[in-house]
């Protein structure tokens, strides 16, 4: 069964819009990433926070964990159309060896 | 880095056919992870190698199912006999070390059984 649950399945703006993402996952976890994926390509690694960490950023990206509600954000600022893609959160599940469980994704769809 | 090789890219083959994929992980990582995408399913997590050992098998859906790494540069999986259930795409990714870490995934093998 999936780890991650991510929400909303699909989402659509226009460029310049933020887009926000919500993962929700079940069990105690090291660490959750988020990952992108174009159409027909490979899975492209985005940002990784730890258990102990609230927030991080990386460029345009910011992303939140909230261990106590288990759940992260993704936030992409000043959307691209290049940002279309589908995202996904997975969860690094504790005691376990880098195990990625990965949840269903978010389809972003960022409107020229 | 060339970063993941799989292949073949594409495979269209009939049920009850041997199919193998084949990958080259990034020079230097030592962990290797067979995914399977499908739009029902998700990604899911069918193997993992460190430092050429198969971990956890346990994602592996059934016996027909094989994968094998005989040394750090090459990885199979291998599907005998094929069914149209295995229609997919199968991902590898490596990463360096044996904690949690960035995964690198390879483009894909997309299989379809006919």
């Amino acid at each position: 069964s999936q780890q991650g649950e991510e929400d909303p399945q699909a989402l659509s703006i226009q460029e310049g819009e933020n887009a926000t993402m919500n993962c929700s996952y079940k069990t105690s976890i090291n660490n959750l990433q988020w990952y992108r994926q174009n159409s027909g390509r490979g899975l492209v690694h985005l940002i990784l926070i730890r258990s102990n960490e609230r927030e991080k950023h990386s460029g345009r990206l910011r992303v939140t964990l909230d261990t106590s509600k288990k759940s992260s954000s993704l936030l992409i600022t000043a959307s691209r159309a290049a940002d279309t893609a589908s995202y996904f959160c997975a969860t690094d599940v504790s005691g376990g060896y880098n195990k990625l469980i990965f949840g269903a994704g978010t389809r972003l769809a960022v409107h020229p | 880095d060339a970063g993941v090789i799989q292949s073949p890219r594409h495979e269209v083959t009939e049920m009850g056919q041997e199919v193998t994929l084949r990958c080259k992980p990034i020079s230097g990582h030592n962990s290797l992870f067979w995914y399977r995408q499908t739009m029902m399913r998700g990604l899911e997590l069918l193997i993992y190698f460190n430092n050429n050992v198969p971990i956890d098998d346990s994602g592996m859906p059934e016996d027909r199912f094989s994968a094998k790494m005989p040394n750090a540069s090459f990885s199979t999986l291998k599907i005998q006999p094929s069914e149209p259930r295995d229609s997919a795409v199968y991902f590898c990714a490596s990463s360096l070390g044996v904690t949690a870490g960035e995964l690198f995934f390879g483009e894909g093998s997309r299989l379809t059984v006919l």
